[in-house]
């Protein structure tokens, strides 16, 4: 059973810029959340999508987007990005809520 | 005030050790996550508990739900058990509060 996949693994923006990250969650799975990984701030939670609808936000502003397709694949946008925003970015799936949940290996993502 | 706090923040033990990593939170939750994550970033749950116990080889993980507390245990810790270790408070909206984690380093 392929675990989760994220892609790319890592990426390069300059300030302003916008960029999209992708996740495939596990087959089966129609819960995908996202998180990004700061030294300062630690793991923090974006949002949570769940058969294409998004459940959950977090705290960021709305330069932070994101969708979940048909078949449960997720995309996260960043716009106008900012030397802040560099971090690793984590996506999780699960089946639904009190389910195990199962990361990706991560974006990072660097803005210089 | 953060909604989840670990304790401690470094840990340095010697092989064969028994490690405790404790948590707490203050959030309600639907069920209290234990994560592994080592250098390069990908994040392995380790478990998922909702009340008393749960073992994994040499991983004890325990959660007392009104004292809102749980705790990870390793017994003989071996130098592959280096890595950071997180706890995460999800509650009904599928969403977790992440405690700061706790930087383990076994020394041969």
């Amino acid at each position: 059973k392929a675990g989760v996949t994220q892609t790319p693994r890592y990426l390069i923006k300059t300030r302003g810029q916008q960029v999209t990250l992708s996740c495939s969650p596990i087959s089966g799975h129609r819960s995908v959340s996202w998180y990004q990984q700061t030294p300062g701030q630690g793991l923090q939670f974006l949002f949570e999508y769940f058969s294409e609808t998004q459940r959950n936000k977090g705290n960021f502003p709305g330069r932070f987007s994101g969708r979940q397709f048909s078949n449960s694949r997720s995309e996260m946008n960043v716009s106008t990005l900012e030397l802040g925003d560099s971090a690793l970015y984590l996506c999780a799936s699960r089946q639904d809520v009190n389910t195990e949940a199962f990361f990706g290996q991560g974006t990072r993502l660097t803005v210089v | 005030k953060n909604e989840v706090e670990q304790s401690p923040q470094n840990l340095t033990a010697q092989e064969g050790e028994f490690i405790t990593i404790n948590c707490s939170y203050s959030v309600g939750i639907s069920a209290l996550h234990w994560l592994q994550q080592h250098p390069g970033g990908g994040i392995v749950s380790l478990f998922m508990l909702s009340s008393g116990k749960k073992k994994h080889g040499r991983l004890i993980a325990t959660i007392n739900i009104q004292e809102k507390h749980s705790s990870l245990h390793i017994t003989a810790s071996h130098p592959r058990d280096s890595a950071v270790y997180i706890c995460a408070a999800g509650n009904t909206g599928n969403q977790f509060y992440f405690g700061t984690g706790t930087s383990l380093t076994v020394i041969p």
